[in-house]
C-alpha cells in the first residue's frame, strides 16, 4: 500500500452539481498532483500543489479547482458538472515537485455524472 | 500528433515469451521518463524510471533513446501475472502540462 488515501470512493453527482474530492498524500510528502483517467484512456494531469500553492495545471477548464491544507491533504473541487466528468479521479503524492520523483497513488475516486 | 503515444494493443502472448512496447513522445523538452504499471480497476503504480543509459530490473529493461524521442519496455520470461496496462510516462520542463501519461497497452499473458 502506498499510504495515499483517497475519499470517496464511488460517487453518484448530477449534471450541474458540485463535487469534492479529497486526497491524503504519504507521510512526508508535500506535493500533491490530480488525474482524471476516463475508461479507456491514460491519467489526464489536471493540477499539482505543492506546500499549498498550485504549482501547475493541466489542460482543464477553471471550473477544475483545487486546494492544499497544510498537513499537505488536498481536495479537488468540480463545479457545474458535465457528464465527460464521469471518470476516475486519481491523485498522487510525491516527496518533491522534482520531475524525477516517483509518484504514489492513491486508490481513486470513481466519479458518475448523470 | 498526440504528445505522447503507445500502441494500446492487445498483446497476446504466451507465459514464458519475451515481449518488448515502445512509447514515442514529441516534445524535446522532456526531463524524465517513466514506465507505471496498472491492473484492472486499480490505481497506477511504478514499474521503473527509465534513466539514459538503460536500466533493468530483474525481468524488466527499460531504454531510452533521445536522439529518436522513444523509451522501451522489455519483459523477458513473462508471467501470467505480468498481464496488466503499461503506461508510459513522460515529465517535462516547465509548470504546466508537465506530466504526460500515453493512453496505456495491454498485455495478456496466455497460459
Amino acid at each position: 500500500e502506498t499510504g495515499v488515501t483517497q475519499s470517496p470512493t464511488h460517487l453518484i453527482k448530477t449534471r450541474g452539481q458540485q463535487v469534492t474530492l479529497r486526497c491524503s498524500s504519504q507521510s512526508g510528502h508535500n506535493t500533491v498532483s490530480w488525474y482524471q483517467q476516463a475508461l479507456g484512456q491514460g491519467p489526464q494531469f489536471i493540477f499539482q500543489y505543492y506546500r499549498e500553492e498550485e504549482n501547475g495545471r493541466g489542460n482543464f477548464p477553471p471550473r477544475f479547482s483545487g486546494l492544499q491544507f497544510p498537513n499537505y491533504s488536498s481536495e479537488l473541487n468540480v463545479n457545474a458538472l458535465e457528464l465527460d466528468d464521469s471518470a476516475l479521479y486519481l491523485c498522487a503524492s510525491t516527496s518533491s515537485p522534482v520531475s524525477t520523483d516517483t509518484q504514489y497513488f492513491g486508490p481513486g475516486t470513481r466519479l458518475t455524472v448523470l | 500528433r498526440k504528445e505522447v503515444e503507445q500502441d494500446p494493443g492487445p498483446f497476446n502472448v504466451p507465459e514464458g515469451a519475451t515481449v518488448a512496447f515502445n512509447c514515442t513522445y514529441s516534445n524535446s523538452a522532456s526531463q524524465s521518463f517513466f514506465w507505471y504499471r496498472q491492473d484492472c480497476r486499480k490505481e497506477p503504480k511504478l514499474l521503473m524510471s527509465v534513466y539514459s543509459s538503460g536500466n533493468e530490473d530483474g525481468r524488466f529493461t527499460a531504454q531510452l533513446n533521445r536522439a529518436s524521442q522513444y523509451i522501451s519496455l522489455l519483459i523477458r520470461d513473462s508471467k501470467l501475472s505480468d498481464s496488466a496496462t503499461y503506461l508510459c510516462v513522460v515529465n517535462r520542463r516547465g509548470r504546466d502540462d508537465k506530466i504526460i501519461f500515453g493512453k496505456g497497452t495491454r498485455l495478456h499473458i496466455l497460459p
